[in-house]
């Protein structure tokens, strides 16, 4: 049973628009959650977190949305570059414990130029 | 500060053979992860180790062995090889340390096929 879900394996947008990756979850316990981006040919870089006592997180161009009671989360990129194109993974894991994270399959996304 | 190393970037190895996926990192993390990476799977965790000496499988470990040499390394270890083990293998590490960060840091991966 897939905890983590990104029901979307792909996304494609315009240079300068708004890019939103979505990310869903089932197991209520996870309580701290992460994004990573992976380049072909590379190990996954760690781009934002946020943890359950917030809902947004900022950093620079991205940012972090958390829905608790929908268990949803969503990283906004604004402006979309072309050098952002990469596959996104969700990752979930629960605080205290074992640090160990639980990834979604990802999302490709294209930004054209 | 290399961060996390792995060794060899590729290899190819035929049904039944046995090979180590070398791991090292230098940044004195207290827990390491080897990770597996299939086309459509995103990454599932095959085993790690919370500290040196302990280890602890994860989702996937069938097929597989891990020993934690010291804290700097980590190793996994194919003992019969099958075509199902073609893979992409990333090791991580990572130290909460008493920080709201469960941050990972990857090595760039040990792209794998078995014939």
């Amino acid at each position: 049973d897939q905890q983590v879900k990104q029901n979307s394996p792909s996304l494609s947008v315009q240079e300068g628009r708004i890019s939103i990756l979505n990310c869903d979850y089932t197991n209520s316990m996870f309580d701290y959650f992460l994004w990573y981006k992976k380049y072909p040919a590379e190990g996954p870089t760690f781009l934002i977190s946020i943890s359950s006592i917030k809902d947004k997180n900022e950093d620079g161009r991205f940012t972090v949305f958390l829905n608790k009671s929908a268990k949803h989360l969503s990283l906004h990129i604004v402006p979309s570059q072309p050098g952002d194109s990469a596959v996104y993974f969700c990752a979930a894991s629960v605080w205290g414990g074992s640090e160990k994270l639980v990834f979604g399959k990802g999302t490709k996304l294209t930004v054209n130029p | 500060n290399a961060g996390v190393t792995q060794t060899p970037k590729f290899q190819v190895l035929k049904t039944g053979q046995s090979m180590t996926l070398q791991c090292a990192q230098d940044m004195n993390h207290n827990s390491m992860y080897w990770y597996r990476q299939d086309p459509g799977m995103g990454l599932r965790l095959i085993y790690y180790s919370a500290s040196e000496g302990t280890t602890d499988k994860g989702e996937v470990p069938n097929g597989y062995n891990v020993s934690r040499l010291n804290k700097r390394e980590f190793s996994l270890r194919l003992e019969s090889a099958a075509p199902s083990q073609t893979s992409v293998y990333f090791c991580a590490s990572s130290d909460a340390a008493g920080l709201y960060s469960y941050e990972q840091y990857f090595g760039p991966g040990t792209r794998l096929t078995v014939t």
